[in-house]
């Protein structure tokens, strides 16, 4: 089955810097990968996607990054700020097959 | 505006009870999950469901088993509870058209 590895597993960064979560995945038939963000007590949420038909995507401060060849996707928060303290995990998931395998998660703080 | 919820936010049960967690959505979606989650190994999937009766082991489901009477409704339970299964339990549904999982708010069992 699918295996996700998730990097670092903490992270701090500056207020204003950016912050960088990396993910590989082991199933070349994965084609969704999603990044959630959990607040501190509350639930898991969506925060962007990518599918392997394009390489990169951005909403605003956040973006997502795919290699297919090299089997890693990358989440990239820029001049971070407190509320981006959260918990962030990504998932991987193959087409026509809704089960997410989620990775370990990041613990990213931001210093104020 | 999508609704999950979870039908206890804490629990503690004895070791040997039988526990029920029921989770429910009110925008019927067809896909159901159990995950379970642990400091330090992210969300672990334990049972999902596609459809009404219909079940699929995840990657963590011994000592657990499922129902899906109706479309808005599963529950996980374990038959007798243990030390080991005190954790985080998160419900999650999704509809298979945006991939997008909605989670509950999570129930936190402890067993003694």
């Amino acid at each position: 089955g699918e295996n996700v590895e998730q990097h670092p597993s903490t992270l701090s960064v500056q207020e204003g810097d950016s912050a960088v979560i990396k993910c590989t995945y082991s199933d070349s038939a994965s084609n969704y990968f999603p990044w959630y963000k959990q607040e501190l007590g509350k639930r898991p949420q969506l925060i962007i996607d990518i599918r392997s038909n394009v390489g990169e995507k951005k909403d605003q401060r956040i973006a997502v990054t795919l290699n297919k060849t090299a089997k890693h996707f990358s989440l990239h928060i820029t001049e971070t700020q407190p509320e981006d303290s959260a918990v962030y995990f990504c998932a991987a998931s193959a087409f026509g097959n809704e089960k997410l395998t989620f990775g370990t998660g990041t613990r990213l703080t931001i210093i104020p | 505006d999508v609704k999950v919820t979870q039908s206890s936010r804490y629990l503690v049960k004895r070791t040997g009870e039988k526990v029920f967690l029921e989770c429910v959505q009110d925008m019927d979606h067809e896909n159901m999950f159990w995950y379970r989650q642990d400091p330090g190994l992210g969300l672990r999937l334990i049972y999902f469901s596609y459809d009404v009766k219909m079940k699929e082991k995840g990657d963590i489901p011994e000592g657990y088993s499922v129902s899906r009477e109706k479309k808005e409704r599963f529950s996980l339970i374990l038959e007798s509870a243990s030390t080991n299964q005190t954790s985080m339990y998160l419900c999650a549904s999704t509809t298979g058209i945006t991939r997008e999982q909605y989670f509950g708010p999570g129930t936190r069992l402890t067993v003694t």
